[in-house]
C-alpha cells in the first residue's frame, strides 16, 4: 500500500512536443504529491508540487494534473526543450511527516 | 543561503567495513532526510531527523543509523557493509516537516 508506480520507465519527445509521465498511488493517506528532476551526477530537485484540493498546478512549462477518485496523478511538460532531458521522478507522502515514498523514475530524452 | 551540502562526494569500502557520510543542512532548515538511491531506481527513505530526533524509519535494518547535531547537520552510518549497500546516498533538508530540498548525493561503492 506503499507504492508508488511510475510509468513509462523511458520517453523520447521531439523539442516542442509535450512529454507526459504518468504515476499512480496506493494509500488514500498520502497528501502530498512533488514532482522532482535529476540530472546525472546531481541530487533530485524539486520542480512542482500539488496537494489533493486542486486537480491541477501550473507552474511554466510544467503542468500537475491530479486525480484523487482515480488515485493518479501525471507531469506534463510543454514545449519540451533539450534541456529538459533528464530522469523525472514522482513521489508522494503524508504531509505529516514528508517521508516520501518515490516511483522509479522517467528517462526522459528530447530530441532536436 | 547556502544549499544542502554532502561529504564526500564519491567513497570506495570493502565488505564489513563501516562507513560515516555527512550532510549539512540547508541554513535555517532543521530537518534532514536521508534516502538510498541504487542505481537505475527511485530513492529509497532510510530515516528522518527533526530536532535531533529520530522522526520515522524505512525499511532499513539496524546497522544502519543516524544522527543529528545541535546545528542541524546530520551523520548516517552504516555497519557492515554488503555489496548491495552500493547507491548513491541523497540527504535532503526542510524547514519543519516540509518541501524538502537535496544535496548531490554521496556515491558509495562497496567491493
Amino acid at each position: 500500500q506503499q507504492q508508488v508506480k511510475q510509468s513509462p520507465q523511458s520517453l523520447i519527445v521531439q523539442k516542442g512536443g509535450i512529454s507526459i509521465i504518468n504515476c499512480a498511488y496506493e494509500n488514500t493517506a498520502f497528501d502530498y504529491f512533488p514532482w522532482y528532476q535529476q540530472f546525472p551526477g546531481k541530487g533530485p530537485a524539486l520542480l512542482i508540487a500539488i496537494r489533493p484540493d486542486v486537480s491541477e498546478k501550473k507552474e511554466g512549462r510544467f503542468t500537475i494534473s491530479f486525480n484523487k477518485s482515480a488515485k493518479q496523478f501525471s507531469l506534463h511538460i510543454m514545449d519540451s526543450q533539450p534541456g529538459d532531458s533528464a530522469t523525472y521522478f514522482c513521489a508522494a507522502s503524508n504531509s505529516s511527516n514528508y517521508q516520501l515514498i518515490w516511483g522509479a523514475g522517467t528517462k526522459l530524452i528530447i530530441k532536436p | 543561503e547556502t544549499g544542502v551540502t554532502q561529504s564526500p562526494t564519491h567513497l570506495i569500502k570493502t565488505r564489513g567495513q563501516q562507513v560515516t557520510l555527512r550532510c549539512s543542512s540547508q541554513s535555517g532548515h532543521n530537518t534532514v532526510s536521508w534516502y538510498q538511491q541504487a542505481l537505475g531506481q527511485g530513492p529509497q527513505f532510510i530515516f528522518q531527523y527533526y530536532r535531533e530526533e529520530e522522526n520515522g524509519r524505512g525499511n532499513f535494518p539496524p546497522r544502519f543509523s543516524g544522527l543529528q547535531f545541535p546545528n542541524y547537520s546530520s551523520e548516517l552510518n552504516v555497519n557492515a557493509l554488503e555489496l548491495d549497500d552500493s547507491a548513491l546516498y541523497l540527504c535532503a533538508s526542510s524547514l519543519g516537516l516540509g518541501t524538502q530540498y537535496f544535496g548531490p548525493g554521496t556515491r558509495l561503492t562497496v567491493l
